[in-house]
């Protein structure tokens, strides 16, 4: 348990729906990251939130939709994705620089049918 | 961009082994992460080191500045090592952390 929570853990959905993942963590911070996770490929950034305001986009395409309402709160809003979208999104939480530890979430398993 | 290149790729070895995981990085840092994926997918954290050489349990971790290198050794290595053990970086600018690729591990009884 490393105090990130992430919500679905595995989520099957068509490409016409509608979707949201949550991560959640009470660990204080400052910093809440969403990161893709494709087969064999290394961590992607996706977008980074420091005191609830967007800092990083990493030109991630507008099907994917963030929102932090408030620091310990992060979604990820999903809408008529792709099948190569289908991968492991994981949230992550830091204090607020690079240099601090990153704690992560186990991960949501998308699959995009 | 900071490149992080991790070698090897794949690594398997039997229990009791003494297991290296080495990581480059192109540009100069202040700190560098090991992090451990197990096959459900969640992340932990393993180290956080700026300078010498860290110790928690069975690992250790080494880094040397100067030559923009880091070690991840797993002493008497057990199955329950086995996972996907990644190297990553501070950017140049921005928060988010620049990854290497991985180093897929199994120990095998």
């Amino acid at each position: 348990e490393t105090g990130v929570t992430q919500t679905p853990r595995h989520l099957v959905m068509g490409m016409t729906n509608k979707k949201s993942l949550k991560c959640e963590q009470h660990l204080g911070h400052n910093a809440m990251y969403w990161y893709k996770q494709s087969a064999k490929k290394p961590l992607e950034l996706m977008f980074v939130y420091n005191f609830k305001e967007q800092t990083e986009n990493n030109s991630v395409p507008s099907r994917f939709s963030p929102e932090c309402p408030n620091s310990s709160h992060l979604f990820l809003h999903l809408h008529t994705l792709q099948p190569e979208d289908s991968a492991l999104y994981l949230c992550a939480s830091s204090g607020g620089l690079a240099n601090t530890e990153a704690f992560f979430g186990q991960g949501t398993r998308l699959t995009v049918v | 961009k900071n490149e992080v290149e991790q070698s090897p790729q794949n690594l398997t070895a039997q229990e009791g082994e003494f297991i290296t995981i080495n990581c480059s990085y192109s540009v100069g840092i202040s700190a560098l992460h090991w992090l451990q994926q197990h096959p459900g997918g969640g992340i932990v954290s393993l180290f956080m080191l700026s300078s010498g050489k860290k110790k928690h349990g069975r690992l250790i971790a080494t880094i040397n500045i100067q030559e923009k290198h880091s070690s991840l050794h797993i002493t008497a290595s057990h199955p329950r090592d086995s996972a996907v053990y990644i190297c990553a970086v501070p950017p140049n600018s921005g928060y988010a952390l620049n990854f290497g690729k991985g180093t897929s591990l199994l120990v095998t009884p």
